[in-house]
């Protein structure tokens, strides 16, 4: 079974321009969540999707957003770029998120650089 | 809001000896725990979870981890380290969202 997949791998964005970064989870899962990760800040909750709806949301600005598709699969979408955003964005996939022992697989990430 | 705390950001070991990495919880119910590996340049890798079946939990590569409720921790171990192990492990807790700990970077010595 395929596992996590995320696109593009690497990016280098420009301070003010938007971003859309993809997600694929394993086949069969139905909840996808999205992390930041950074040096200073560590791994970070951004949001988590299940059957097309926000289940969770972390403490992130408005420009941080996502959506998530009929087939489970998630994109998140940041605007204005900052400096700050540059960071691993990893995401991850589990069968349900009603079910909170279920384990999350993660994606390899999607590093952002923005200068 | 549920919390974890890795104690100790760098632990280095010699090949061979015993890994100790820490972790402590903070739950307002009973919680469901995780560690997971990361290896430089790639994502997490789940290593073993907690979910109240056994207090003992056995995992991928050799780990272990024991959930003690008394003391709010679920220290990781493997009792032979190898080079192999040279990464950075991360503690995590789940209750509605996954809450992570800082990490905690293996240096393994030859």
């Amino acid at each position: 079974k395929a596992g996590v997949t995320q696109t593009p791998r690497y990016l280098i964005k420009t301070r003010g321009q938007q971003v859309t970064l993809s997600c694929s989870p394993i086949s069969g899962h139905r909840s996808v969540s999205w992390y930041q990760q950074t040096p200073g800040q560590g791994l970070q909750f951004l949001f988590e999707y299940f059957s097309e709806t926000q289940r969770n949301k972390g403490n992130f600005p408005g420009r941080f957003s996502g959506r998530q598709f009929s087939n489970s699969r998630s994109e998140m979408n940041v605007s204005t770029l900052e400096l700050g955003d540059s960071a691993l964005y990893l995401c991850a996939s589990s069968l349900d998120v009603t079910v909170v022992s279920y384990e999350q697989y993660f994606g390899p990430g999607t590093r952002l650089t923005v200068t | 809001a549920q919390s974890v705390t890795q104690l100790g950001s760098h632990v280095s070991v010699s090949e061979g000896a015993l890994v100790l990495l820490r972790c402590n919880y903070s739950s307002p119910v009973p919680p469901y725990l995780f560690w997971y590996v990361q290896y430089p340049n790639q994502g997490l890798q789940l290593l073993l979870k907690y979910t109240s079946a056994a207090t003992l939990v056995k995992g991928i590569n050799g780990f272990e981890a024991e959930f003690k409720k008394s003391e709010t921790s679920f220290h990781l171990t493997k009792p032979s380290a190898h080079m192999s192990d040279a990464a950075e492990y991360f503690c995590a807790v789940r209750v509605n969202d996954m809450r992570f700990g800082a990490g905690t970077r293996l240096t393994v010595k030859p």
